[in-house]
């Protein structure tokens, strides 16, 4: 059974660094996407970015100047660091895990989720 | 990017009704379409991946269909467990896009 189990900061002021990491229990690191979404507090779900085991990244073109992907394979582990956060960064924040799909991929498992609130 | 419309955003249901969702994407998506249920305080959970197709130990009450730019979720004989958020998802082009979501309450 695959879990994804996350931690981080759950309360910023302005300006600083948002840093979350998210953990891989059972299955392989390997031949994955490693992805970040957000939820707003009473908006749709956003897509942040992910990452593949090499290191290979995509971005949401929005979010790119603020945000860094990074992968620790040794530990099956990821993470995610927004830069300069707002108020607007305030959101329920989830790691997940794409799978191959013949040419393509699809998110099979998600974390349970950080509430991350950014107030001065 | 692909916008994704959900309909309707609600619905109460009574047990053992037939509930029908639906999600229509701005372009075409082949059948790059997935459906999730999400719970309060839960992570989401996949029910269907690519438009049709059950994944693995999920109920088989729970159907998707469709391909291009419609699709739908529908859950025969709805159960109490089955009171949940539920949002589609595309997988066809970056940047990865969500359905606004359908919470479906029970009577």
């Amino acid at each position: 059974q695959v879990q994804l189990q996350q931690w981080g900061a759950g309360l910023l002021k302005p300006s600083e660094t948002l840093s979350l990491s998210c953990a891989v229990y059972g299955g392989s690191f390997s031949d994955y996407y490693w992805t970040w979404i957000r939820q707003p507090p009473g908006k749709g779900l956003e897509w942040i970015g992910e990452i593949n085991h090499n290191g290979g990244t995509n971005y949401k073109s929005s979010l790119k100047s603020r945000v860094t992907i990074s992968v620790d394979t040794s530990k099956n582990q990821f993470s995610l660091k927004v830069n300069s956060v707002t108020a607007a960064d305030t959101a329920v924040y989830y790691c997940a895990r794409r799978t191959r799909h013949g040419s393509g991929w699809y998110i099979d498992y998600w974390s349970q989720g950080t509430r991350v609130t950014v107030s001065s | 990017e692909v916008v994704l419309t959900q309909s309707p955003d609600f619905q109460s249901v009574t047990p053992k009704e037939k509930v029908t969702i639906t999600c229509r994407a701005s372009q075409s998506i082949g059948a790059d379409l997935h459906w999730y249920q999400q719970k309060p305080h839960q992570s989401p959970k996949l029910l269907i991946k690519y438009a049709s197709q059950s994944f693995s130990g999920v109920p088989s009450r729970f159907r998707g269909s469709g391909s291009g730019t419609d699709f739908t979720l529908t859950i025969n004989s709805l159960e109490a467990e089955d009171a949940a958020t539920y949002f589609c998802h595309q997988s066809n082009s970056l940047p990865l896009t969500f359905g606004g979501g359908t919470k479906v309450e029970i009577k």
